[in-house]
């Protein structure tokens, strides 16, 4: 089964605080995704990663950058923590685009 | 931009009854796509995928595509409390790349016992 597993599951900060939430695949996909989930607007993805070192924007990058140095991992950054990032983030793998993505469990992040 | 479309519910359906579930995109360049279950606090797991016209059966589950009318069901059979959740459509398109795999905001099921 593939496992995709977030470092955190819920993780408290202070605004302004530059905040690492990592995630790590165990499949080899070479597609790798992180998503933010709030109530009332989805699923929106933040950013996607398509191999080592290589990136894209999604809808809603302001304020993350994301890091792949090796295939099997995938960090979002939160570089100033701010209020209104608090939020569920959601990172997922998959190894073709066309094909399904599988979700690690999620990190409920709140900044205080 | 690429549009998926759900109900957002709540849809309530009694215990034994069959559910349905409808999701429309916009665009017709879309190739594959994807039913997940999400409960609540939980990350979405896959249910079913598919890729060509018409239904696929999986158990309890069908998923029923018409891409001349761009749309694709998701119906339960059975329905069980357990399936009380909410259901993501998400869809993949052709070109890839960021805009490869978007969802819609979900319908949220109710069994009732």
């Amino acid at each position: 089964d593939v496992k995709v597993t977030q470092s955190s599951r819920y993780l408290v900060k202070r605004t302004g605080e530059k905040v690492f939430l990592e995630c790590v695949q165990d499949m080899d996909h070479e597609n790798m995704f992180w998503y933010r989930q709030d109530p009332g607007l989805g699923l929106r993805l933040i950013y996607f990663s398509y191999d080592v070192k290589m990136k894209e924007k999604g809808d809603i990058p302001e304020g993350y950058s994301v890091s792949r140095e090796k295939k099997e991992r995938f960090s979002l950054i939160l570089e100033s923590a701010s209020t209104n990032q608090t939020s569920m983030y959601l990172c997922a793998s998959s190894l073709r685009v066309a094909l399904e993505a599988f979700f690690g469990q999620g990190t409920r992040l709140t900044v205080v | 931009q690429k549009e998926v479309e759900q109900n957002s519910g709540p849809l309530s359906v009694p215990e034994g009854a069959i559910a349905s579930l409808n999701c429309t995109y916009s665009d017709r360049g879309s190739q594959s796509f994807f039913w997940y279950r999400q409960y609540s606090g939980k990350s979405p797991e896959l249910i079913m995928f598919i890729y060509s016209n018409g239904d696929k059966e999986d158990g309890r589950f069908t998923a029923q595509l018409n891409k001349a009318s761009q749309y694709v069901s998701l119906l339960i059979r059975d329905s069980q409390p357990s399936d009380s959740a909410t259901y993501l459509c998400a869809l993949t398109y052709s070109g890839g790349g960021a805009d490869g795999l978007t969802f819609g905001k979900g319908t949220h099921l109710i069994i009732q016992p």
